[in-house]
This record gives C-alpha cells, structure tokens and sequence, in this order.
C-alpha cells in the first residue's frame, strides 16, 4: 500500500494474555518506529529499526515487551502477560533517514489496545 | 516531561485568528519537526527545521528554532476550523535516529 498499514486496528484482550501488533510501512523505509500513545498525552518512544536490527531499544518498558523486523519490512511488536496499564495506542512509523539525523516519519493509523 | 515540553497545553480560538505553540526540549538536536494528528488519527507531518535554519515557512506555517533557548514555535496563520487537532514537536539528537515527541497542544478553532 501507499501508506504505513497497522493491524489490528482495535485489540481487546485480557490481563495475561500474549498480544501481537503488526505494522507493515513503506516499501523502501529502512528506519521503522514503534510508539506508545496514552489519552492526552505525546507518543512515548519503543523502539527503532534500522533494517533487521534494533538501533535502539531503550524505550521498552520491560521485558515483557518485544519487537522483531526479520526481513527488514514488517515488524511485530509482542506484549506478554499484558497488563491493564498497557492500554494505549501503539503507533508505528517509517522513514527513510540520511547519513545524520532522521527526517519525516510516516505514521500508521495505530493499534488500540484494551487490557481488561 | 523530562524531554521537553509544550504549551500551551490546549488552545481555543476564533477562526481566521493566529495559533502559536512553543516547544522546548533539553538537548542539542539535529532537527525539530512539527505534526498534526487529528483526533483518534496517526500523526502527520507538517514541517522540519533544521539546527542551523531560525525560521521556516511552509503555506500558513511559519516555523521558528532558537538552539540558545532549546526552544521552537509553531505559528498557524487565518485559523480554519479544520486545523482544530493536537499538535506535536518531536526532535532527534547526536547521531542517534531515535525521535522524540513533546507533550502536545491541543488547538480548538471555534467557526
């Protein structure tokens, strides 16, 4: 598609279940971002990739929190034993980024999760 | 926010007035972007600026950066109803590709 592409688009799950949130971006963005949006708030850094790797992971909360991009295009981000205080809006982003600094993100319509 | 922040927090006014948001943050960045993100919508990009430009305009935008101050606004000129959204600032710094957002400005433009 045209567009950073989430799915699913709604979750609802409960306490203690393992969640998969998909995010499929641009063809040929190497860079791919995963963020944590609560109600009213900016979105909260996950992670990112450059290609298969994780650049940076220092915005995973715990251990419960994981992410893979296998082939360097989609990306999974996987929530173990969920918890209530996980619900949010999980936002993904692509970009192509340069030799310093990252230009524009493109984001997804995002994945809301309801931890009951 | 221990990254920076925003105000105000939330903005209401009269269409065809302007709406200025500021952004500060705590580090030295690369860049600083602005992005609109419609209620229960992705976010949009609006505009970058680079750490060695001060002013950027972009249609009714006008987008200023004093690295002095850590400090960005965001000027919408003749409101429409339509540019009623949250408004974020977001950066990158060092040699690190990781964007980080602000706390957001939630702009209401009454008709």
């Amino acid at each position: 598609g045209a567009g950073v592409s989430q799915t699913p688009s709604n979750k609802v799950t409960e306490k203690g279940k393992y969640v998969e949130l998909r995010c499929d971006p641009i063809s040929g963005h190497t860079a791919l971002y995963w963020y944590r949006q609560s109600l009213g708030q900016g979105p909260e850094f996950l992670i990112y990739f450059q290609g298969t790797g994780a650049a940076d992971d220092s915005g995973l909360p715990n251990d419960r929190f994981f992410a893979v991009r296998p082939e360097g295009s989609v990306s999974t981000l996987k929530i173990q034993r969920t918890e209530r205080g996980d619900s949010a809006v999980y936002l993904c982003a692509s970009s192509l980024t340069g030799d310093r600094g990252t230009g524009e993100l493109f984001f997804g319509e995002g994945s809301r999760l309801t931890v009951l | 926010s221990q990254q920076g922040e925003e105000d105000p927090q939330a903005l209401s006014i009269q269409e065809g007035e302007n709406a200025t948001m500021n952004c500060s943050y705590k580090t030295s960045i690369n860049n600083l972007q602005w992005y609109r993100q419609n209620s229960g919508r992705g976010l949009v990009h609006l505009i970058l600026i680079r750490s060695n430009e001060r002013e950027k305009h972009s249609g009714r935008l006008r987008v200023t950066l004093d690295t002095s101050k850590k400090s960005s606004s965001l000027l919408i000129t003749a409101s429409r109803a339509a540019d009623t959204a949250s408004y974020f600032c977001a950066w990158n710094s060092g040699g690190y590709q990781k964007v980080t957002f602000g706390t957001g400005t939630k702009l209401q433009v009454i008709p």
